[in-house]
This record gives structure tokens, C-alpha cells and sequence, in this order.
């Protein structure tokens, strides 16, 4: 079966940081692409990072660059999102998610992991 | 960035009525390679989302027929033939032409 679990989540106070984790199972995860959505509460779904199989290419939605870093370990199954310098509207479920091959569409979802930002 | 636009916004349904969900972009998703990269998803009550379409028309696997997409360039339908109870819930359009991939604000799905 395959399986996505997300681990991490927590409070945490503006400015700080956080590492979430994702271990996967159930398919070879190091020839799949891996996304991090996330899920303010109430709103929409927002892409915040995607990951290319092998890590050669990383890319970032705006509201996260140059504070949040994603990474795998392909040996580990895992994939991470290490968040720093975390903002009140960071707050958000984020869910770990794999990437159809060949496709950009998302065909399997973690449960999520809740982050809150708050002092 | 591109900007996807659902509606409506909230659709009561009857079990066994058709229904259906707008979805528009505000460029092109008609890649070169003559795909439209618009995806649909379903998020269930306390759930995570779940794909149903990918593609503009093609269903993931494991999704009943009832569910159909249709469209191109920038207008997009979801259309379920025959609503069926567990059909409730968030149904999100997502475009992935270009980067980064953008979702619609969501239809909220429920029965009358």
C-alpha cells in the first residue's frame, strides 16, 4: 500500500523554525518527483515546493523562498521541509505529496501535519 | 502567476442529478504538446485531497466514471453524470502549465 506520513507539525513562535518530515512507503520513492502542498485553515490549497526525483531540481513558491529548504534522502524513503524564520501566515495542515510520473498531477496525499505560528 | 477562477462557489446537489463545476485560467493551459495541464481534486470532509482528473479529461486511477472533465485553453468543466452521496465536498481545479502551479478557491459540494 502506498503510504505517506507527515511528522513535525507543531507551535511554534514567529521566527522560528521547524523541520518537517515525510516517510514514504509503498513505491519506489527515488523515481518519483515530490511536492509539499499546504492548507491555511479555511482556505484553498497552495503549492509551496517541489522536488525532482534525484534533488537536481528544487523550486519554491514565493511566499517561501529563501526561508523554507526541501530535501529527500532517498535511502531513508523521506522527504523534509526544513521552515525557517516562520511567519503567522505560515500557520497552514501540510501535506506531503507525490507527483504522477510523467504528469505534474499530485495522485497521492500524505494526511498532513499541522503548523502554527503564533507568539 | 496564473490565476484560476471556480464556480460557483457553493452547489447544493440532489443524489442521482447531474452536476457540474466551472474552472478558468487566465492564460492558456494548452501546452505545446497539445495537453491542457488542469487537474481536478476532491477534498472529502476531513480528508486530504484526492485526485480525480488530470490532463483536462483523464481520470486517475480508481475514480468512478461518473466523473468526467472536459474542456480546453481556458475553460474547464468538471461534470458528475450522477451524484452519489459520498460525492460531498471541496472540489479544487489546479493548473500546472506553468510554474507555480495555482488552485482555484474551491467549489464546496453538498447535498440539498
Amino acid at each position: 500500500e502506498v503510504q505517506l506520513v507527515e511528522s513535525g507539525g507543531g507551535l511554534v513562535k514567529p521566527g522560528g523554525s521547524l523541520r518537517l518530515s515525510c516517510a514514504v512507503s509503498g513505491f519506489s520513492f527515488n523515481t518519483y518527483s515530490m511536492n509539499w502542498v499546504r492548507q491555511a485553515p479555511g482556505k484553498a490549497l497552495e503549492w509551496v515546493s517541489s522536488i525532482s526525483s534525484s534533488s537536481n531540481y528544487i523550486y519554491y513558491a514565493d511566499s517561501v523562498k529563501g526561508r523554507f529548504i526541501s530535501s529527500r534522502d532517498n535511502a531513508k524513503n523521506s522527504l523534509y521541509l526544513q521552515m525557517n524564520s516562520l511567519r503567522v501566515e505560515d500557520t497552514a495542515v501540510y501535506f506531503c505529496v507525490r507527483v504522477l510520473q510523467g504528469y505534474y498531477a499530485m495522485d497521492v496525499w500524505g494526511q498532513g501535519t499541522t503548523v502554527t505560528v503564533s507568539s | 502567476d496564473i490565476v484560476v477562477t471556480q464556480s460557483p462557489l457553493y452547489l447544493p446537489v440532489t443524489p442521482g442529478e447531474p452536476a457540474s463545476i466551472s474552472c478558468r485560467s487566465s492564460q492558456s493551459l494548452l501546452h505545446s504538446n497539445g495537453y491542457n495541464y488542469l487537474d481536478w481534486y476532491l477534498q472529502k470532509p476531513g480528508q486530504s485531497p484526492q485526485l480525480l482528473i488530470y490532463l483536462g479529461s483523464t481520470r486517475a486511477s480508481g475514480v468512478p466514471a461518473r466523473f468526467s472533465g472536459s474542456g480546453s485553453g481556458t475553460d474547464f468543466t468538471l461534470k458528475i453524470s450522477r451524484v452519489e452521496a459520498e460525492d460531498v465536498g471541496v472540489y479544487y481545479c489546479m493548473q500546472a502549465v506553468q510554474s507555480p502551479p495555482t488552485f482555484g478557491g474551491g467549489t464546496k459540494v453538498d447535498i440539498k
